[in-house]
């Protein structure tokens, strides 16, 4: 059974730094691609970025290139989020999820809060 | 910058039809796009109910069905029921690595 747990969310000043971690089980985790998906308190799923299986490749969308970094260590089953200058807008609840069949994401993590406030 | 649309909300009465789509603020959806579309209910992480336009997840029951419909790319749910109220949200494969999700549609059933 497909596993997905995210942590290290929590409080963040503006500007400040913060990684998440998600951990993977039951299934072959240096197969698949992962994603990290992030949803804003009341507002919708917003697609951040991808990490090829072997971490050969990695996408992100606008809003958080250059900033934030995916990476994984497939020695550990472990996924991560290195988020630097966050913003106070970016306080969401930040979901990894598994790159499934022909590009869509089939399975999902039940999510870390993140809230960036002074 | 090209957006993904999706219907704000919709509503249906408990045994009907009802169809919701997936658009492009520039341009037509494909398959080329591989549109996906997720299932959310307040406080819950999403479930995946389609994926490539019509292939339906593990154990996704068959009242819902994936198409291309025009120029989008559409989610149809038969025989809606109660517990089919929730938010549903599109993603498509924009190339290069990229994704955008819609920005959803709440379905009320009543």
């Amino acid at each position: 059974q497909v596993h997905l747990v995210e942590s290290g969310g929590g409080v963040v000043q503006p500007g400040r730094s913060l990684r998440l971690s998600c951990a993977a089980s039951g299934f072959t985790f240096s197969s698949y691609g992962m994603h990290w998906v992030r949803q804003a308190p009341g507002k919708g799923l917003e697609w951040m970025a991808v990490i090829w299986y072997d971490g050969s490749k990695k996408y992100y969308a606008d809003a958080v290139k250059g900033r934030f970094t995916i990476s994984r260590d497939n020695s550990k089953n472990m996924l991560y989020l290195q988020m630097n200058s966050l913003r106070a807008e970016e306080t969401a609840v930040y979901y990894c999820a598994r790159y499934g069949p022909e590009k869509g994401i089939d399975y999902w993590g039940q999510g870390t809060l993140v809230t960036v406030s002074s | 910058q090209t957006v993904v649309t999706q219907e704000p909300s919709f509503s249906v009465s408990p045994g009907g039809t009802v169809t919701l789509t997936c658009g492009l603020t520039s341009g037509s959806v494909s398959t080329d796009y591989y549109p996906s579309w997720y299932q959310q209910t307040p406080g819950q992480a999403p479930r995946t109910l389609m994926y490539n336009t019509n292939t339906r997840s593990s154990g996704v029951p068959d009242r819902f069905s994936g198409s291309i419909l025009g120029n989008k790319a559409a989610l149809t749910i038969t025989g809606a029921q109660a517990d089919d109220e929730s938010d549903y949200y599109c993603v498509l494969f924009m190339g290069g690595g990229i994704w955008v999700f819609g920005g959803g549609t709440k379905l009320t059933v009543l």
